[in-house]
């Protein structure tokens, strides 16, 4: 079991806009600590889309948007395009029993 | 441009160690704001931290993995590594090596990912 919750899968249609969730704990995200997201096409590495919970690397879409409040944070994506369609995952820190970096299970996103 | 080349044997007996290099091009692993860290992903399954280093020394390491887990680097040669002893088939997964931007951060650049396979 993961320390952050994410939804198993979310699906949208072409140009909707969906959210995905990340749920933590007073030993994470309640506690101050950053979220950062990371989106993943089947067969490929990891991508950071968001970081310190609400900042877009460069050449990342402004479709992609990350907020953080008290003990959960969320992605969201508007305008939803079929290459969109990929596994997210939320990052954060926690220090419950030692100090680590944890990620969430994962979030599959469908595009209809 | 930086980029992250891992290497190392895709297949590895129980109970021995896995050992993955990788290594940076593009910009020098010393640094002040950049630590460097070792990922891994089980196949179909999601995300899992195993360690993280600074270029000062400091180490981090997932818990549930520390008493296994050795991570060194060679500045000299701008390469880090990572073992795991005694592996067993849990171990079996993706290992990807990382870019971590501060400690606690984010992960920016990732090497392209190694399948381990943990099997007699």
């Amino acid at each position: 079991q993961s320390v952050l919750t994410q939804p198993p899968s979310v699906s949208g249609a072409p140009g909707q806009r969906v959210t995905i969730s990340c749920t933590g704990s007073r030993s994470n995200i309640g506690a101050g600590y950053d979220v950062n997201w990371y989106q993943q096409i089947p067969g490929k590495g990891p991508k950071v889309l968001i970081y310190a919970s609400s900042n877009r690397p460069s050449g990342v879409p402004d479709r992609f948007s990350g907020s953080k409040s008290g003990t959960s944070a969320s992605l969201a994506i508007t305008g939803l395009q079929a290459e969109d369609e990929a596994h997210y995952y939320c990052q954060s820190f926690d220090t419950r029993v030692s100090e680590s970096e944890v990620f969430g299970g994962g979030t599959r996103l469908t595009v209809l | 441009q930086l980029q992250l080349q891992q290497s190392g044997p895709g297949l590895v007996k129980p109970s021995e160690t896995l050992s993955l290099t990788c290594s940076v091009s593009g910009d020098s692993m010393i640094s002040d704001v950049y630590w460097w860290g070792w990922i891994r992903q089980p196949p179909g399954k999601g995300l899992e931290w195993i360690g993280s280093f600074s270029s000062s020394g400091i180490t981090y390491h997932n818990p549930s993995l520390k008493s296994r887990l050795a991570v060194s680097a060679d500045t000299s040669e701008n390469q880090f590594s990572l073992k795991v002893n005694s592996v067993t088939a849990a171990d079996t997964a993706v290992y990807y090596c990382a870019r971590h931007v501060y400690f606690p951060g984010y992960f920016d650049y990732w090497g392209q990912g190694a399948l381990v396979t943990v099997s007699s």
